[in-house]
């Protein structure tokens, strides 16, 4: 699976939008790109995931760029429970389900 | 659906004891796996099973045992605790069926300390 890169950590003000980034260089042509948040303490909690097309469900819109080596997971709305470690992983379609974590980006929603 | 549970949610061992950590789900996936994180770092895959009777190991299997006997359970155990199994354990699971797809359900997780 392609490594990814996302900073260690942003803030952002409640209500404003989250744009969170990620770079994945080396993703190949079947991998998709997902994401993830674990809030301090629980689980981590499946967000959204693509392939080449942006993507938007109820809790995020992703980004994809053309070439496909970055992309962006945008909380259009941040509120304080939106305060969590956001993981960007990329994964080959059809492998064994297991996800490799980095080390994320610690998003804190600021008051 | 109650989802992923795990129990207990806290332990202490001694070193040296055994203990098994327990996983169930209720969602028939016939993926399950486990997962250890310490602090202030990402998850590290311990085992995984891609269905009953069947496991493999994932990136720090050392110490750790599993079987999965039924599509609901995934038990872990740990035979000889050492104080570098301290960590936080969480049980995740998803379907195999397509591609793409199939997110992950994670447990709320078990805090074990080991002294």
């Amino acid at each position: 699976d392609a490594k990814t890169t996302q900073p260690t950590s942003m803030d952002c003000a409640e209500g404003r939008a989250a744009n969170l980034p990620c770079n994945h260089s080396t993703i190949s042509g079947n991998e998709y790109v997902y994401w993830y948040r674990q809030i301090h303490s629980q689980g981590p909690q499946y967000i959204i995931h693509g392939l080449k097309n942006n993507e938007t469900n109820e809790m995020a819109s992703l980004i994809i760029t053309e070439d496909r080596k970055s992309s962006t997971l945008i909380l259009p709305h941040a509120t304080l429970r939106d305060t969590a470690v956001y993981y960007c992983i990329v994964r080959l379609s059809g492998s064994a389900r297991q996800l490799t974590f980095g080390s994320g980006t610690q998003l804190t929603v600021l008051p | 659906n109650a989802g992923v549970t795990q129990t207990p949610k806290f332990q202490v061992l001694k070193t040296g004891q055994s203990m098994t950590l327990q996983c169930a789900q209720d969602m028939n996936h016939e993926y399950m796996s486990w997962y250890r994180q310490d602090p202030g770092m990402g998850l590290r895959l311990i085992h995984y099973s891609v269905g009953a009777g069947i496991t493999d190991q994932g990136e720090v299997p050392n110490g750790y045992n599993v079987s999965r006997s039924t599509t609901e359970d995934f038990p872990l155990r740990l035979l000889s605790a050492a104080p570098s199994q301290t960590s936080v354990y969480f049980c995740a699971s998803t379907n195999l069926l397509g591609q793409g797809s199939n997110e992950q359900y994670f447990g709320p997780g078990t805090r074990l300390t080991v002294t």
